[in-house]
């Protein structure tokens, strides 16, 4: 079945723009989580969702950035007044009720850069 | 201190040889533990994990966790070019966060 899609794959944009990155999960799972990766480091945690509500935000790094999941699956990832520091790779994976929280599947992620 | 530690190689290791991948962690409340692989401009892919101290084996994989050293590492047996990837360890507590170390890059050579 279909894995984990975010888009868009590439965002290049100006600091001080805002931008929207988009997380479609797995069919099902219901848990949807935000990873950001700087070159040469590991996933650093974002956000967590389940369901519709954030149930962990202690990973977003300030107020400029903000998730939502509106109906539970698609979640959208949003940065203002973007940064230089903000060019990262954006990750977002999902995970199934039965599973647990355990096996997360990531999607291919989105590379932010900011110019 | 760094919440999970890894050497960030590159690891070098001939084709058909083990590989010794290792991480530590710093919380000791840590529940679960898991190792990804992510291939270059690719996005982590989940090996294994593990709860419990001792050992997992999952065909040439095998994952090993002690708990009162605060230690796990990740055995490759018979090592081929195509394992060839930075390989993660994560840790999760009592939340449902994943802990990632930096990773280690592993090179098999032919």
């Amino acid at each position: 079945g279909a894995g984990v899609s975010q888009t868009p794959s590439n965002k290049v944009t100006e600091k001080g723009k805002y931008v929207e990155l988009r997380c479609d999960p797995i069919s099902g799972h219901t848990a949807l989580y935000w990873y950001r990766q700087s070159l040469g480091q590991g996933p650093e945690f974002l956000i967590y969702f389940q369901g519709t509500g954030a149930a962990d935000d202690s990973g977003l790094p300030n107020d400029r950035f903000f998730a939502v999941r509106p109906e539970g699956s698609v979640s959208t990832l949003k940065i203002q007044r973007t940064e230089r520091g903000d060019s990262a790779v954006y990750l977002c994976a999902s995970s199934h009720p039965e599973t647990g929280t355990d096996t997360q599947y990531f999607g291919p992620g989105t590379r932010l850069t900011v110019l | 201190q760094k919440e999970v530690e890894q050497n960030s190689g590159p690891l070098s290791v001939p084709e058909g040889a083990i590989a010794s991948l290792n991480c530590t962690y710093s919380d000791r409340g840590s529940q679960s533990f898991f190792w990804y692989r992510q291939y270059s401009g690719k996005s982590p892919e989940l090996i294994m994990f593990i709860y419990s101290n001792g050992d997992k084996e999952d065909g040439r994989f095998t994952a090993q966790l002690n708990k009162a050293s605060q230690y796990v590492s990740l055995l490759i047996r018979d090592s081929q070019p195509s394992d060839s990837a930075t390989y993660l360890c994560a840790v999760k507590g009592n939340t449902d966060k994943l802990i990632f170390g930096t990773g280690t890059r592993l090179q098999v050579f032919p």
